[in-house]
């Protein structure tokens, strides 16, 4: 069945490096991408989203790229700060016929100082 | 503040008893899922309402059960509770379903 696979599931950077972590997608139809944060205790937070019409999204030192023909997305963080660290949850959500919005297992991102 | 009102914050019970978690989306999101989150894992998809009807499933136990009312709110019901049940229980809302999700706060349940 469809799923998304995310990796690393674990990160470890020093502060003021940057972060990379990808996911894969297996349905083609799928067309919003969005990632989420969430901290120790907290519910998950949108930080950034794409959707399939674009290739690249920035805001601020957090990034979005898609790549559609490979089926897969990453999330970029620059300048890493140790309130980045938490855990981060990609997803791929699907608007027609099964209206499926899937996460990814999650990777646990540590910033240390 | 999301806008997704979830309650209570927390509830213990014991191992067969039957519990009703509410959730209140944000004000004009139709969609609600529910999700389960165990201690140090991912977000299990349980289910998800759009507009009042069922839209999918995920890996829901059959002693789970779930509605949305004519007011968009939603309840999950879970019974026979085992030790294995406690978790963080997530409601989430959204306008639909390529848009982004807006979690609740989470009701922590504990089975002892």
């Amino acid at each position: 069945g469809e799923n998304v696979e995310q990796h690393p599931s674990t990160l470890s950077v020093q502060e003021g490096d940057s972060a990379v972590i990808k996911c894969t997608y297996s349905d083609s139809a799928s067309n919003y991408f969005p990632w989420y944060k969430q901290e120790l205790g907290k519910r998950p937070q949108l930080i950034i989203d794409i959707r399939s019409n674009v290739g690249e999204k920035k805001d601020q030192r957090i990034a979005v790229t898609l790549n559609k023909t490979a089926k897969h997305f990453s999330l970029h963080i620059t300048e890493t700060q140790p309130e980045d660290s938490a855990v981060y949850f990609c997803a791929a959500s699907i608007s027609s016929g099964t209206y499926k919005y899937i996460f990814g297992t999650g990777t646990r991102l540590k910033v240390l100082a | 503040d999301s806008g997704v009102t979830q309650t209570p914050k927390h509830l213990i019970t014991a191992t067969g008893q039957r519990v009703t978690l509410r959730c209140s989306p944000r004000s004009g999101d139709l969609s609600v899922y529910w999700y389960q989150q165990s201690l140090d894992q991912g977000l299990q998809f349980l289910i998800q309402y759009y507009n009042g009807e069922e839209r999918a499933k995920g890996n829901i136990l059959e002693r789970f059960s779930a509605q949305q009312f004519p007011d968009l709110h939603s309840e999950l019901n879970l019974s026979s509770l085992e030790l294995g049940d406690s978790a963080l229980y997530f409601c989430a809302s959204s306008l639909a379903s390529n848009q982004p999700q807006h979690f609740g706060d989470g009701t922590r349940l504990s089975i002892l």
